[in-house]
């Protein structure tokens, strides 16, 4: 039961701004949103999250709609490094050790 | 920066071999996870601890075990290794919070079973 829907894929020009969407219509109030990367052959790499405001670290920025049904993550000047597949998950704020579960995520292809 | 380390980037071992796989997180985290990646099958859960000698079972915990003796450290064991246990091992780690930490993971293992 996929609790956030993603682009299959994506490209994006060097240097520009990557913005990636996730709808997560069915999000409920105490769900967080969490954004994810996965280089080829590498670890998944944590990239930000949120619950109801904007975020921005070193990283990206995080932009929450209103209604919390969508979220974008923003790559403010992508390198070709940032190529890789993004996954936007949720996840309950409560207590304990949740596992992450990812869906199929965003190939973000960033093009020289 | 928090650095969670896996003991080897690729391990090949065989058929009914014990096999350990090692994880230290530098960050003093209380959790500690170790998940399985196939593809198609996307990320899974095998075991995780929330405290040192504490261990919990997650989606897929059959045919492995786990050994948390210090904080930093979380080993994970195939008892008999399988064929079918060849994958992507992941180990991450997070602080104790109210859930809204985030796990930060490991370079992985890619473990072959011949």
């Amino acid at each position: 039961d996929a609790k956030t829907t993603q682009p299959p894929s994506m490209d994006c020009a060097e240097g520009r701004a990557a913005n990636l969407p996730c709808n997560h219509s069915t999000i409920s109030g105490n769900e967080y949103v969490y954004w994810y990367r996965q280089i080829h052959s590498q670890g998944p790499q944590y990239i930000i999250h949120g619950l109801k405001n904007n975020e921005t670290n070193e990283m990206a920025s995080l932009i929450i709609t209103e209604d919390r049904k969508s979220s974008t993550l923003i790559l403010p000047h992508a390198t070709l490094r940032d190529t890789a597949v993004y996954y936007c998950i949720v996840l309950y704020s409560g207590g304990g050790a949740d596992g992450l579960t990812f869906g199929k995520g965003t190939h973000l292809i960033i093009q020289p | 920066d928090v650095k969670v380390t896996q003991s080897s980037r690729y391990l090949v071992k065989r058929t009914g071999e014990k096999v350990f796989l090692e994880c230290v997180q530098d960050m003093d985290h209380e959790n500690m996870f170790w998940y399985r990646q196939d593809p198609g099958l996307g990320l899974r859960l095998i075991y995780f601890s929330y405290d040192v000698k504490m261990k919990e079972k997650g989606d897929i915990p059959e045919g492995y075990s786990v050994s948390r003796e210090k904080k930093e450290r979380f080993s994970l064991i195939l008892e008999s290794a399988s064929t079918n246990q060849t994958s992507m091992y992941l180990c991450a780690s997070s602080l104790l919070g109210l859930g809204n930490q985030p796990q930060h993971f490991g370079d992985g293992t890619r473990l072959s079973i011949l």
